[in-house]
């Protein structure tokens, strides 16, 4: 079947702008995670969704950074006023309901994204 | 807070050689502990993972790993590597059994295999 998708694979932007990168999961899997990985910092958990439960947000680095996933479904994650240290690949992953038993985390190929 | 140490970040090694890149974690929990692969321009692929039971498994692609509770490593090998293998490496884990998934990394292994 389809893994999970993101959108758009590359994005350029200048400082100081929005962006929105989406994560479409796999059918059927409640959970929905959001990393990102730099060079500096390696691979650092941003926000997790599971089901209608209240997002775990402990990881966004700013208040510029916020996430929404509608119908528990399709994820964005937002970056208000990028700064050039938001540069990084953001990788989204999905799984079952890590409450029961989960454990594997299907991902993404990832969103590059630079500000120039 | 736990952690996740790989401590080597580049490992060079020839085709056909045997290879053993190595984690170490902290956490005075109980853990369940992952190995995944980047090959270049793309997204993370599981290797393998231990849940609990027998402290060696088998992955994909002939790599396994040992989970040694006393070192608190998870070392991940293969006894002979092919050009193919040439990827980085994230060692993870993810803490206790609640409801929270999320995964903490490594700052990844970059394995050269060289014909």
């Amino acid at each position: 079947g389809a893994g999970v998708s993101q959108s758009p694979s590359n994005k350029v932007t200048e400082k100081g702008k929005d962006v929105e990168l989406r994560c479409d999961p796999i059918s059927g899997h409640t959970a929905l995670y959001w990393y990102r990985q730099s060079l500096g910092q390696g691979l650092e958990f941003l926000i997790y969704f599971q089901g209608n439960s209240a997002p775990d947000k402990s990881g966004l680095p700013s208040d510029r950074f916020s996430a929404e996933r509608t119908g528990g479904s399709v994820s964005t994650l937002t970056i208000q006023r990028t700064q050039q240290e938001d540069s990084a690949v953001y990788l989204c992953a999905s799984s079952f309901s890590p409450g029961q038993g989960a454990y594997e985390q299907y991902f993404g190929p990832g969103t590059r994204l630079t500000v120039t | 807070a736990q952690s996740v140490t790989q401590l080597d970040s580049q490992v060079p090694v020839f085709e056909e050689a045997p290879v053993e890149l190595r984690c170490n974690y902290s956490s005075s929990v109980s853990v369940y502990l992952f190995w995944y692969v980047q090959y270049p321009n793309q997204g993370l692929q599981l290797l393998l993972k231990y849940l609990s039971g027998s402290t060696l498994v088998k992955g994909i692609n002939g790599f396994e790993a040992e989970f040694n509770k006393s070192q608190t490593s998870f070392h991940l090998r293969k006894p002979s590597v092919h050009i193919s293998d040439t990827a980085e490496y994230f060692c993870a884990v993810r803490v206790g059994s609640g409801n929270t998934g999320k995964l903490i990394f490594g700052q990844g292994t970059t394995l050269q295999v060289k014909p």
